[in-house]
């Protein structure tokens, strides 16, 4: 079974300009996570999809950042324009559509940004 | 928002010697922990579902231990070796999302 593919591995960009990440689930799986893990803290959810439609943005900082997942398949995060504070791994995780608490989230590798 | 807390941040372990560390958790609508372990440029990787006060889970040479009622867990590494050197994370889950701990980082020297 091919797991949760991320791109790019590591983004480099300066203040103000704007980066894209790509993520593609494991096939079958509905639900879909963008984390941000900054340096020394746990990964915080940004957004959460089921297929299609949005469960969760509510830590998602919507002035500038912004998601989509069309068709309920691939996802794109994009942040514009950049801040210092947003250098953080990004990762995407999927898991089966929602069926209780004890559902297990598959992760990618993750996308390194660093903003200058 | 959920407090979930680990200790220690770090640690640095001689190969072959055991170690173990915590993740504290509200102890209160407690449904599930996870652990992950996370090791350097890869996928975080589930380890653990614990889901019963008491339950243990053993996976090669790392087990844990839960204890729903105080809200804690141990995670324990018997005989480390290299390859156990990551950042392991423990999630609980809440409104149907993991609220992540900061993780320990294990350094295992050879």
């Amino acid at each position: 079974e091919a797991g949760v593919a991320q791109s790019p591995r590591y983004k480099i960009i300066e203040k103000r300009q704007s980066v894209a990440f790509w993520c593609n689930p494991i096939s079958g799986h509905a639900t879909l996570y963008w984390y941000q893990q900054i340096l020394g803290q746990g990964p915080k959810l940004l957004i959460q999809f089921q297929n299609n439609g949005v469960v969760d943005d509510s830590q998602l900082p919507k002035d500038r950042f912004s998601a989509e997942r069309l068709k309920g398949v691939d996802s794109t995060l994009k942040i514009q324009p950049a801040k210092l504070e947003d250098s953080a791994v990004y990762l995407c995780a999927s898991s089966l559509p929602l069926t209780g608490f004890s559902y297990e989230q598959y992760f990618g590798p993750g996308t390194r940004l660093t903003v200058t | 928002i959920l407090n979930v807390e680990q200790s220690p941040q770090s640690l640095h372990v001689q190969e072959g010697d055991s170690t173990n560390f915590t993740c504290s958790f509200p102890s209160s609508n407690f449904y599930a922990l996870h652990w992950y372990r996370w090791e350097t440029a890869k996928s975080p990787e589930a380890l653990f579902v614990m889901t019963l006060n008491g339950d243990e889970k053993k996976k090669g040479r790392i087990s844990a231990t839960l204890n729903t009622k105080e809200g804690y867990s141990y995670l324990y590494i018997k005989g480390s070796q290299p390859e156990d050197s990551a950042t392991y994370l423990c999630a609980f889950p809440n409104d149907y999302k993991l609220s992540f701990g900061a993780g320990t980082t294990v350094t295992v020297r050879a």
